[in-house]
């Protein structure tokens, strides 16, 4: 069946470091993915996506990585800050065709917390 | 331009009680999206509707459970005879609709607890 997993749980980093949360993805036939942050009590907020077609896409402090071979995901943010401790989510969506349904498969969340 | 709203943000209903769930899409959004999340999971699917149409249901409890996005006025989702098991917060997203590529925006939620 169709799952998107992340490795892992939890991530601790010191502020103003590098963070990598990672993704891996079972449906090779999804062919656009995208990055949500949760915050505690709010809704996922959009971060970043990037469609099958691309290996790499840059935003403001954050960069997603598309491994196709071997369906991997990642999500880097460039010298975090405390307001980037939140619950970090990947998600795969297949494209529908005509209206078809472009639900999105959610990952179960990597926590990123960072330390002062 | 004001974002996805759903209202009631906290919502206690007693077991058998009904609840009732509104979303209101981002100006020019006509797709809606229910998602359900459990404590310390991901989101799963519900329901994708576009105005006066329900587009997929695959997420949707076979009971109790119903949707409807009507020409005028909020999404709503509704549940019926609610259990404990129905605890949690459950989301909407919108999207423009038309095109390939339709990120979704979503609300602040709605958690429920079942008493």
């Amino acid at each position: 069946g169709e799952s998107v997993g992340l490795h892992l749980p939890t991530l601790s980093v010191q502020e103003g470091d590098n963070s990598i949360i990672n993704c891996a993805y079972s449906n090779s036939a999804s062919d656009y993915f995208i990055w949500y942050k949760q915050e505690s009590g709010k809704g996922p907020q959009f971060i970043i996506d990037i469609r099958s077609n691309m290996d790499k896409r840059q935003g403001q402090r954050v960069t997603v990585l598309l491994n196709k071979t071997v369906k991997h995901l990642s999500l880097q943010i460039a010298a975090t800050q405390p307001g980037d401790s939140a619950v970090y989510f990947c998600a795969e969506i297949k494209i529908g065709y005509g209206g078809a349904t472009n639900k999105l498969i959610f990952g179960t969340g990597t926590l990123l917390a960072v330390q002062p | 331009n004001a974002g996805v709203m759903q209202n009631p943000r906290h919502l206690v209903r007693r077991r058998g009680q009904e609840a009732r769930l509104r979303c209101s899409p981002m100006k020019g959004h006509s797709h809606v999206y229910w998602y359900r999340q459990l404590p310390e999971e991901g989101l799963k699917f519900m329901v994708y509707l576009q105005k006066e149409n329900i587009i997929d249901e695959s997420g949707m409890p076979k009971e109790r459970f119903s949707a409807e996005f009507p020409k005028e006025g909020p999404s709503i989702l509704r549940i019926q005879q609610v259990v404990r098991g129905d605890s949690a917060a459950y989301f909407c997203a919108s999207s423009p609709g038309g095109g390939r590529r339709e990120t979704q925006y979503f609300g602040p939620g709605t958690r429920l607890l079942v008493l």
